[in-house]
């Protein structure tokens, strides 16, 4: 039972490229999340899903796209990558208790 | 707009003092409070606070939701250095949506 399993943990992207951060959890949690993280800015939500086939948006959800095909994967694909897009990025699944979290990707784009 | 605001948004304090965080929220649709520490990777459960008045207590840590005044505090008695960490707090609405703030970093001093 591993949890919520973040991939990679450490990313460095050039402008402009693509790129896809994998999350997969085995918990059967029906809600899972996209966060990023920036220095004093707490936790913002880019994008969440409360069940297979089912996406939403967050606070902050530009340049960014997910999908929910399977209850246990979440990814999360930068479509176009921007220096701005420099952050951490968490990866969260729950059922409405409290939400269990990945260890997080340190993304760079220079 | 559903919110999150965390006070102080920093603190320092020795070692034996007690400390208050305060975490107040704007929420259409409010489920649950959660309080969250974040050391240098992902952020851990703490509490989950659902109904008012009733303190959660877990060693040093206490918590209590007033519902009425939407607000929840988080106690630390007799801190420690292994305390020092940025504290978050988020609300649950009842989409399982996970808002956070922006967290309050505590310094403990030896």
């Amino acid at each position: 039972n591993a949890g919520v399993t973040q991939t990679p943990k450490f990313q460095v992207l050039k402008t402009g490229q693509s790129m896809t951060l994998q999350c997969a959890q085995d918990m059967n949690h029906e809600y899972m999340s996209w966060y990023r993280q920036d220095p004093g800015m707490g936790l913002r939500l880019i994008h969440y899903s409360v069940g297979a086939g089912i996406t939403d948006q967050g606070e902050v959800p530009n340049g960014y796209n997910v999908s929910r095909s399977t209850t246990e994967d979440f990814p999360l694909r930068l479509l176009s990558a921007a220096p701005s897009q420099t952050s951490v990025y968490f990866c969260a699944g729950g059922r409405g208790t409290e939400a269990f979290f990945g260890q997080g990707t340190r993304l760079t784009v220079v | 707009e559903d919110k999150v605001v965390q006070s102080p948004l920093s603190l320092v304090v020795h070692e034996g003092d007690t400390v208050t965080l305060n975490c107040s929220y704007e929420v259409t649709n409010f489920r649950s409070l959660l309080w969250y520490k974040q050391e240098k990777k992902a952020p851990t459960f703490l509490f989950m606070l659902t109904s008012s008045g009733i303190e959660k207590k877990s060693g040093r840590l206490s918590s209590i939701l007033d519902k009425k005044e939407l607000f929840s505090i988080l106690n630390i008695t007799a801190t420690q250095t292994g305390d020092s960490a940025v504290y978050l707090c988020a609300f649950t609405s009842g989409t399982y949506k996970y808002i956070f703030g922006t967290g309050t970093r505590l310094k403990v001093l030896a």
